[in-house]
């Protein structure tokens, strides 16, 4: 039972370079997700999706992109990294949107010196 | 704008003992909310989900009740074990327009001492 895979676990930048953090599952789920969590701010939402092909913003969209080609994969893409990119990257899924269990990957931790 | 508020943000208490996690939330409009479990450098795991039109749901050891009207949550967990030490989080649906995504609380520390 695999569930929602990311990939790399760890990761260090220098500024100004680019990077994809990878998330897939395979529980074929429509919806899904990336948050960043960092100390005394929580969980925020970067990006989203409803199903392949759809992408939406969430309340951090800036610095980062994303695309679905297909209903397992949710890429993120880093454009230039900065030290405010620091943090861990989780991402998410679930079989209705937001009317049931979201289910997490185990997180990128991103470093950006 | 939705917020998220939780209760203590850090509890200690002894093997075998009961205890309750609170969650408030501002805008009462919601249409479920979850509980998750956070284990030091793990992703998190949904534990509950409770629909706007439930008042309480149960899984083993764990019981979370919903009151609307009023913008809170508890979860209760009885007779904890040092394998429940982690952190909580409640969250409960946002959306801008379309799906978007959840808002979290800043969560409970729990630490069950053996």
């Amino acid at each position: 039972n695999a569930g929602v895979t990311q990939t790399p676990k760890f990761q260090v930048l220098k500024t100004g370079q680019s990077m994809t953090l990878q998330c897939a599952q395979d529980m074929n789920h429509e919806y899904m997700s990336w948050y960043r969590q960092d100390p005394g701010m929580g969980l925020r939402l970067i990006h989203y999706s409803v199903g392949a092909g759809i992408t939406d913003q969430g309340e951090v969209p800036n610095g980062y992109n994303v695309s679905r080609s297909t209903t397992e994969d949710f890429p993120l893409r880093l454009l230039s990294a900065a030290p405010s990119q620091t943090s861990v990257y989780f991402c998410a899924s679930s079989s209705q949107a937001l009317g049931e269990k979201l289910f997490f990957g185990s997180g990128t931790q991103l470093s950006v010196l | 704008k939705q917020e998220v508020t939780q209760i203590p943000a850090a509890l200690s208490v002894p093997e075998g003992e009961n205890l309750v996690l609170n969650c408030s939330f501002t805008d009462s409009a919601i249409y479920n909310l979850q509980w998750f479990r956070q284990d030091p450098g793990k992703g998190l795991t949904s534990l509950l989900l409770i629909q706007s039109s439930q008042r309480e749901q149960t899984s083993g050891r764990l019981n979370a009740s919903l009151d609307k009207s009023s913008g809170r949550s508890t979860l209760y967990i009885a007779a904890s074990q040092p394998g429940d030490s982690a952190t909580y989080l409640c969250a409960v649906p946002y959306s801008g327009g379309g799906a978007d995504g959840l808002t979290f609380g800043k969560g409970t520390h729990l630490i069950i001492q053996p």
